[in-house]
């Protein structure tokens, strides 16, 4: 069966800081793997994807993951932190066919002045 | 485009009454729908997914007489919770995604029940 652990619950950067959010999947084939962001009472929204090629994926907001095979990871990265990314983040992944989801328990960002 | 709404975005119901959420994929056509729930500070789990026309498949442990799913049109879904009581109180988000595929799901901005 497919999972998602992301190790950190809370993290706290200061903003204009770098950040990197840490997710590992177990899956036995290549998986498709998601970020998606969460604001408090609001549903969630694709940061960005993978699927295939390129290990280095770019979404929005200036955030990038990479898929690192060997270590079974996805981590999310931004260079430069806005206090307007505040919220919850979710790693997923998804099997073959698409068909279903499996989210991590997610990490929340805090970002302080 | 690809926008996923939800109605209504907040209720307040009496338990033993049942509530009906609506999930609309508002500029394409879908397919496949997917209905989560998630409890504060907690991940989404996956309730049940269901295809146009056909029955709702459920998660291991989600009560399918309890949780009525039905997906009339390629547009919505809607999900049904019966004789609600108060441990059913959460958010529930719905996400569709379009035909073909592999695609990603587009996610609704979500339902807050709450049962008195």
């Amino acid at each position: 069966a497919q999972s998602v652990t992301q190790p950190d619950i809370h993290i706290t950067v200061s903003e204009g800081a770098s950040l990197e959010l840490r997710c590992n999947y177990s899956y036995g084939a290549t998986p498709y793997l998601f970020w998606y962001v969460q604001s408090p009472g609001q549903g969630l929204q694709l940061l960005l994807k993978y699927f295939s090629g390129d290990t280095l994926v770019q979404g929005i907001k200036g955030f990038e993951a990479e898929f690192k095979r060997s270590q079974s990871s996805f981590n999310l990265r931004k260079p430069s932190v806005h206090w307007s990314d505040a919220a919850e983040y979710f790693c997923a992944v998804a099997s073959g066919g698409y068909q279903k989801v499996t989210f991590g328990t997610g990490t929340k960002l805090q970002v302080i002045p | 485009g690809a926008v996923v709404s939800q109605h209504p975005s907040w209720v307040i119901c009496k338990s033993g009454t049942s509530v009906k959420i609506e999930c609309r994929s508002l500029d394409f056509q879908a397919t496949t729908m997917f209905w989560y729930r998630q409890f504060p500070k907690q991940s989404l789990m996956l309730m049940a997914t269901s295809n146009e026309g056909s029955k709702a498949t459920y998660e291991q442990g989600v009560e399918k007489d309890k949780f009525l799913i039905n997906h009339a049109s390629l547009t919505l879904s809607t999900l049904t919770v019966t004789s609600a009581h108060p441990e059913d109180s959460s958010f529930y988000i719905c996400s569709a995604s379009r035909a073909g595929g592999p695609g990603e799901q587009y996610f609704g901005p979500g339902t807050r029940l709450t049962v008195t």
